[in-house]
């Protein structure tokens, strides 16, 4: 089973600033098969990012993914209000088990 | 519009069973391959299970493997998860969540969740 390993637990920015999330693999992950999801609190996840850097449909180009192998980044260029979550690494691409990262939690600082 | 409804969450005792079910609409349902995600109170996603879009295809969290069982029914557009031998460690939110494709795919569509209490 692969590990996913986000850091740091909470990040705390103000709104404008950058946000990096680092994403940390066990063992290889092929790039097609690594995402990132949003979620706030009492709503289910949304997906953000896809096949690493792919972003979903209606995300904002703010939101930007990285990486390859074993070390994936999720980036917010400027960060909005709307954008304190949860964020979470998910890796589909080895026959499963799938997994999900500890997440990664964006605060107001 | 994809939508999906789950369904069956209740309070149950430890040692118990419980199905639950999530209802599909706006998509080919047999297309596709389906996925069950938890989330424990206050905790962070766990990856349940999945199954192919012709459902010939199942894959277990090792945390369940033997006691949970993922199925499908694409004549009803439904997404099945029977769940025995429940303990405390099975309490959480259960999403429902489409594939973006087979197996191997992001979840572009959640459900709501239902709620899973294992308690005495």
């Amino acid at each position: 089973e692969i590990v996913l390993t986000q850091s740091p637990g909470t990040l705390s920015l103000s709104t404008g600033e950058r946000a990096t999330l680092s994403c940390r693999a066990s063992q290889s992950v092929g790039s097609s098969y690594l995402a990132w999801y949003q979620q706030k609190p009492g709503r289910a996840p949304r997906l953000l990012i896809y096949g690493t850097s792919s972003r979903a449909s209606g995300i904002p180009d703010r939101f930007s993914g990285s990486g390859s192998g074993t070390d994936f980044t999720l980036t917010i260029s400027r960060l909005e209000s709307e954008d304190f979550a949860v964020y979470y690494c998910h890796q589909y691409g080895t026959s499963p088990p799938h997994t999900f990262g500890q997440g990664t939690k964006v605060e107001i600082k | 519009e994809v939508q999906l409804l789950e369904s069956g969450g209740n309070l149950v005792q430890p040692g118990g069973s419980l199905r639950l079910s999530c209802a599909a609409s706006g998509f080919t349902f047999s297309s596709y391959g389906m996925s069950w995600v938890r989330q424990a109170p206050g905790k962070g996603l766990e990856w349940v299970s999945v199954i192919s879009g012709s459902g010939s295809d199942t894959y277990y969290a090792d945390s369940v493997k033997g006691r949970f069982t993922i199925s499908r029914d694409n004549s009803n557009n439904a997404l099945f998860l029977q769940m025995n031998s429940l303990s405390a460690e099975d309490t959480a939110v259960y999403y429902c969540a489409k594939g973006a494709g087979g197996t191997r795919s992001p979840y572009v569509y959640w459900g709501q969740g239902t709620l899973v209490t294992v308690s005495s």
